[in-house]
């Protein structure tokens, strides 16, 4: 079957780093995505990865690993904004994609 | 701004209710989607449209319809609601197969 496990809750201090790992099985393989999503509003899209390396936009970056089926998303500089929940999402062989239940951020100042 | 509207932002439905969500997209993208969202458990879809005159089914599609007459709308329909159906939902929309999705703000339905 299709997978995705995350955490489900993290805390971090404000100005640290954090990782949120993300560990999928699909049928077949074309990119994972990270979203993420305040409390009562809408996800919104952070990074897509296809090839394995690492993608960085700013102080948000993520890793990807397709032989180990393993993804991360690293926040740096942790600011109060960034409490959030964060979805990671694997698109299968028929471009459908399949979520995480996702992880919530709490931030700590 | 561009994007998706979703219409209504909440509403209380009683059991055995039909309702229809609505949904309208400006950005001319050929892909939408109805997604919910409940706690605990990772977004599901519903129903999809490839593009307008086409739709599928999803993962969770039992108790709803959805059409697609043009581009820009997308509604959902429930044609006689139940509690399960509660939840929040989520519609989509995507440029093409490997872009990423834009959500419209959902809509809160509770079935009582």
């Amino acid at each position: 079957g299709q997978n995705i496990d995350q955490p489900t809750e993290m805390t971090a201090t404000e100005g640290a780093i954090v990782q949120i790992n993300c560990t999928y099985q699909t049928s077949g393989f074309n990119g994972l995505f990270w979203y993420q999503q305040h409390a009562g509003e809408a996800p919104t899209f952070l990074s897509y990865n296809v090839l394995d390396g690492l993608e960085e936009k700013g102080r948000f970056s993520s890793f990807l690993s397709r032989s180990k089926g393993y993804s991360y998303l690293l926040l740096k500089e942790l600011q109060m904004k960034d409490s959030a929940s964060y979805l990671c999402a694997g698109m299968d062989s028929n471009y459908q994609l399949i979520w995480g239940a996702g992880t919530k951020l709490i931030i700590k100042p | 701004t561009a994007g998706i509207t979703q219409a209504p932002t909440s509403q209380i439905l009683a059991a055995g209710r039909s309702m229809t969500l609505r949904c309208t997209q400006d950005m001319r993208h050929n892909a939408m989607y109805w997604y919910r969202q409940d706690l605990g458990l990772g977004l599901r879809l519903i129903h999809y449209s490839n593009t307008a005159g086409t739709t599928g089914k999803g993962e969770v599609p039992d108790g709803y319809s959805v059409s697609r007459a043009n581009t820009d709308d997308f509604p959902l329909t429930l044609a006689s609601a139940v509690p399960s159906q509660t939840s929040v939902y989520f519609c989509a929309s995507s440029d093409g197969d490997n872009s990423p999705l834009h959500f419209g703000n959902g809509t809160r339905l509770t079935v009582t």
